[in-house]
């Protein structure tokens, strides 16, 4: 069935370090979405991704779409504490088909 | 900013009751998706619903679930008779002529 993983599950780092996470899938996804849940929380859309090779950036947030279509990454700088959460990739391909969502990388920012 | 919103926030209910989970979504958004995340684990699609019919639904997705529109407005996820193992966070989510999904807060269903 339809998968997606990501890279690494977790991660601890000090605050003002930069943050990379990657997300791979074994099909072709017309478009890559970012999204961070806080605990308790919906997740929360941070970056949306059309185009194989499109590189955008939401302030500290740099995200990029695969050139296969297969992967995607996203670059955190200089975190902060408020930057801690898990952190899911999503594919999507038509409208009203689903969102296959990642596993997470939950994120750990230490003062 | 529009926001989708979806009530209650938390839900208790005893094994075998039946549920309603209800959504407001974005105005003029047209593609409303159902998801739920058991404590600690991934996001699962349960439903997508569009033109006031399923377009998609996951094997999760039971002859014990059925999701409405009975107004227009509101986008309802029913639970005939709730097991255990349904308690989980159930989150709507809505889409318009954009391809992003934006999301409720969530509802948590403990079911005891």
């Amino acid at each position: 069935g339809q998968q997606l993983n990501q890279s690494p599950q977790s991660m601890f780092i000090q605050e003002g370090e930069d943050v990379s996470m990657n997300c791979t899938s074994s099909r072709i996804f017309n478009t890559w979405l970012w999204y961070k849940q806080d605990p308790g929380e919906g997740p929360v859309l941070l970056i949306a991704l059309y185009k194989a090779g499109e590189l955008t950036s939401n302030g500290r947030l740099t995200a990029q779409f695969g050139i296969t279509r297969k992967d995607s990454f996203l670059n955190i700088s200089a975190s902060i504490p408020s930057d801690v959460g898990i952190y899911f990739c999503a594919g999507h391909d038509n409208y009203g088909q689903n969102f296959v969502f990642g596993p997470g990388t939950r994120l750990s920012v230490l003062p | 900013e529009p926001e989708v919103t979806q009530t209650p926030s938390h839900q208790v209910t005893q094994m075998g009751q039946e549920v309603i989970l209800r959504c407001v979504p974005i105005s003029n958004h047209l593609y409303f998706y159902w998801y739920r995340q058991i404590l600690g684990q991934k996001v699962e699609f349960l439903v997508s619903f569009y033109n006031n019919e399923i377009s998609e639904k996951s094997e999760i997705f039971d002859d014990q679930f059925s999701v409405e529109r009975p107004d227009g407005s509101n986008f309802t996820l029913k639970i005939r008779s709730t097991k255990l193992e349904d308690s989980a966070m159930y989150f709507c989510a809505t889409q318009g002529s954009g391809t992003e999904a934006f999301f409720g807060q969530g509802t948590r269903l403990t079911v005891v």
